[in-house]
């Protein structure tokens, strides 16, 4: 029952690091996407990927990188991290058909110092 | 562009104290819209998704309402339990191929005292 999972819970970085933030579902949904979430602005999207092998940039894609590693599993990589990518980074996915209802994950709280 | 209002931003209600959350949008056709619940710490969790104008669901204590411009969800004797974020959100037709984004609104602070 574990639907889609997000690791790290929590990170801390250091303005320059770089990280990647895992993503990976067990519901064969072949949508998958990842969202910002900062107070007063709401949802943001960043990327998506429609399906397997495909990518998209999203509402604020600027510093950040994905791949859609299987039909499973979409990354999410700073290459260098900001402060203003400090935020809570939430990954959904979502099936064709059946109303397109995107599941969402617990998120990831980043600060970047 | 789509865009998504949602309001009021925060809403103090007393259990038992019935009221609803008003998302209003403009979307150049919609697909879909979306209602999630969100609790703190949590990733949003699905509600409900309304297609057309007329069209109503229920849960538990929660009844949600869609016409041409704004969706309603009405709470009905809320319990302390009911207290969450609601964030509301569009999908529309010209999304383009197999993508289905979503734009979402700010979202509404419920808090229901016992």
């Amino acid at each position: 029952n574990a639907g889609v999972t997000q690791t790290p819970k929590f990170q801390v970085l250091k303005t320059g690091q770089s990280m990647t933030l895992q993503c990976a579902q067990d519901m064969n949904h072949n949508s998958m996407y990842w969202y910002r979430q900062d107070p007063g602005m709401g949802l943001r999207l960043i990327y998506y990927s429609a399906s397997e092998g495909t990518t998209d940039k999203g509402e604020v894609p600027n510093g950040y990188n994905v791949s859609r590693l299987n039909k499973r599993e979409f990354s999410l990589r700073l290459e260098s991290a900001a402060p203003s990518q400090t935020s809570v980074y939430f990954c959904a996915s979502s099936a064709r058909g059946l109303g397109n209802i995107q599941y969402f994950g617990a998120g990831t709280r980043l600060s970047v110092l | 562009e789509d865009q998504v209002t949602q309001s009021p931003e925060a809403l103090r209600l007393q259990e038992g104290e019935s009221s609803s959350l008003n998302c209003s949008y403009t979307v150049s056709g919609l697909r879909g819209l979306f209602w999630y619940r969100q609790d703190p710490g949590k990733g949003p969790e699905f509600l409900f998704t309304l297609y057309s104008a007329g069209e109503e669901k229920e849960k538990e204590r929660l009844k949600a309402t869609l016409t041409k411009k704004e969706s309603f969800l009405h709470i009905t004797a809320p319990k302390p339990e009911d207290s969450a974020t609601y964030l509301c959100a569009v999908q529309a037709t010209n999304s383009g191929g197999s993508n289905y984004k979503l734009t979402f609104g700010k979202g509404t602070l419920l808090t229901v005292n016992p």
